[in-house]
């Protein structure tokens, strides 16, 4: 199975200040269609979670435009521009490169300072 | 609006079943490969199967410590997932969620416990 390596696994940042988290994945996440499948999530306390970003850097629907992503081959970041107090939660990566099976990410807690 | 509402989890004994449902809507269900992910209580995301849609062949997948004993199935004039878990044991215990992916249910809860 491809092994996801998040860092940190707890990241407090002071509301308005920029946030990274890195996800470094075991093999290329480079698919045979020239694609490379990493997609990242939120999961807010309590609820279900939610993809952000699919593809490394294609944003979702609705998804603010403080949230980015980018890497290739094995490296991936999720960076936020200033944080809000809506982005408290845990954060995945994913990747859908090989299957079986999809594997995620450790996860990120990230918490306001 | 997409909506996926997943039901039929609750409590059930080591070696028993359960079958859980996903109520679709909002989206062409029959044109998206779906999935089961679950959550144990206060840990990550684990894949447990992917059906594809029917005209990519409708096969499924499943991650391996699932393999065997769950079965994914899918009806599409009922624009509903299924998904068949036998020979339960405590580590299933999570929250299972049904998704497209780009969208996730709400979760239901299987508790395995005797």
């Amino acid at each position: 199975d491809v092994v996801m390596t998040q860092s940190p696994l707890s990241l407090p940042v002071t509301l308005g200040q920029p946030a990274s988290i890195s996800c470094r994945s075991s093999q290329s996440l480079v698919y045979s269609d020239g694609n490379t499948y990493l997609s990242w999530f939120q999961q807010r306390p309590g609820q279900s979670p939610r993809r952000l970003i699919y593809r490394v850097s294609n944003r979702d629907s609705g998804v603010p435009d403080r949230f980015s992503g980018s890497g290739s081959g094995t490296d991936f970041t999720l960076k936020i521009s200033r944080v809000e107090a809506e982005d408290v939660g845990v954060y995945y990566c994913m990747q859908g490169a090989h299957w079986p099976p999809y594997t995620f990410g450790q996860g990120t807690k990230l918490e306001i300072k | 609006e997409v909506q996926l509402v997943e039901s039929g989890g609750g409590l059930e004994k080591p070696g028993g079943s359960l079958r859980l449902s996903c109520a679709a809507s909002g989206f062409s269900f029959s044109n998206e490969w779906m999935s089961w992910v679950r959550q144990a209580p206060g840990r990550g995301l684990e894949w447990v199967g992917r059906i594809k849609r029917k005209t990519d062949g409708g096969t499924t997948e499943y991650a391996a410590p699932v393999k065997g004993r769950f079965t994914i199935s899918r009806d599409d004039s009922k624009n509903t997932l299924y998904l068949q878990m036998n020979s339960l044991k405590t580590d299933d215990t999570a929250v299972y969620y049904c998704t497209t992916v780009a969208r996730w249910g709400q979760g239901t809860l299987v508790t395995v416990s005797s």
